[in-house]
Order: C-alpha cells, then structure tokens, then sequence
C-alpha cells in the first residue's frame, strides 16, 4: 500500500524558504495521481496549497501561488515543496497527499510534520 | 475562488445521536464533494468522496448526500470514536476546504 512521508527542517527563519520533501513508498509516484500538499496552522482548518502531476503539472492555491513552487523526482518517487518569504502566518503542520484521480479525493495522507516560522 | 461553509462550527452530541453537518458551496461544484475526519494530532482520513460514495472501510453509518451547491455528511447513530472534526472538501477549478465542524460530546 502507498505510505507518504514528509520530512524538512522544523524551524524556518522569517523571509526565508520552507522546503519540505514527501517520499512515496509502496507505489511509483509516475502512476496516474496528482500529488498535493495541505497545511494546517496550529488549532485552525486545512489549507490546499498545490499539487503536481508526475508529468510536472502543476496547479496553486491562488493566494500563495506567487511563494509556491512543487516539484517531482521521478528517479527518488518523491515531490517537494518550496514556500518562499515565510512569516509567522506560514507556522503550521504541513502534509502531502495523493489526490486519486478517480474519485478526485485525497485517499493517502502523510503524518504530517510541523514547521515553525520564527528568528 | 468558490467559498466553502459549513455548518455548525461546533456540535454537541451523545453517543446514539443522528448527527448532520451541512457545507455550503459559492457556487455549484455538481457532486465534487468529499468529507473527512480529522482527529487531534492525526492526518484528515477520507470518508465520502464524489458527495455521496462511501470510501472503503469507512464505516456504513457514514452516509452524504447533495449536489450543486448543498450538501450534508449524516452520521446515522454516533459512536465513541466518532468525536472528531469534519471537514468538507470541494474540487471544482481549485481545491478547498470548509472550514471544520467539531462534533464534541454532549
């Protein structure tokens, strides 16, 4: 079965770059899925970012489309993340997930990790 | 951007309840619905997909319905394990989320 397993630094500097990678085990990630990322700030909603195709398709949320840049590597079945001029608004548990395009859903979830924006 | 709400924010309920939840979409999204269940500390986990198909191994209890842009997430007869926050989910030009509906209980 596809597991998803996000890792990154914990801490982010204010103005920097968050960068985030989700390894796909169990499955090749050039199958027919798109594959997202969701954040979630501390005791607050789900929040999608973006997502990709394996075909390097993307699509973004249009309020952060102009920080967000996914990427895919088929040679590591792995995607990632770059968030470019966090702030403090930025602090959250990030997760990756596969979006299957049959239902059109996130089926698959990673556990998710938590990245603070803070000097 | 196509506004998610759902309704209520907060639900108290007891174990045996009929519980519904309702999302409302800005605009019509046919049936690109989804729900999820979200526990503190845990990954959202899918539960209904396409408003109203049950995802496998979720429970029958579970059930949605609803198309355009009204939909609602019943849960027949809640359990212990089902104190949780659900989230609606729309797929239309973009994805996103409702904002949440804490079933807490009564």
């Amino acid at each position: 079965q596809v597991q998803l397993q996000e890792s990154g630094p914990g801490l982010v500097k204010p103005s920097g770059t968050l960068s985030l990678t989700c390894a796909v085990s169990g499955g090749s990630i050039s199958s027919s899925n798109w594959w997202s990322w969701v954040r979630q700030p501390p005791g607050k909603g789900l929040e999608w970012i973006g997502e990709i195709y394996h075909s390097g398709s993307t699509n973004y949320n249009p309020s952060l489309k102009s920080r967000v840049t996914i990427s895919v590597d088929k040679s590591k079945n792995q995607f990632s993340l770059k968030l470019s001029s966090v702030t403090a608004a930025d602090t959250a548990v990030y997760y990756c997930a596969r979006v299957l395009v049959a239902i059109d859903a996130f089926d698959i979830w990673g556990q998710g990790t938590m990245v603070t924006v803070s000097s | 951007d196509i506004q998610m709400t759902q309704s209520p924010s907060t639900l108290s309920a007891s174990v045996g309840d009929r519980v519904t939840i309702t999302c409302r979409a800005s605009q019509s999204i046919s049936s690109w619905l989804a729900w999820y269940q979200q526990k503190p500390g845990k990954a959202p986990k899918l539960l209904i997909y396409k408003a109203s198909s049950l995802e496998s191994g979720v429970p029958s209890r579970f059930s949605g319905s609803g198309s355009g842009t009204e939909f609602t997430l019943t849960i027949s007869s809640l359990q212990p394990d089902d104190f949780a926050t659900y989230y609606c989910q729309q797929y239309n030009s973009y994805r996103g989320f409702g904002q949440g509906t804490k079933v807490e209980i009564k």
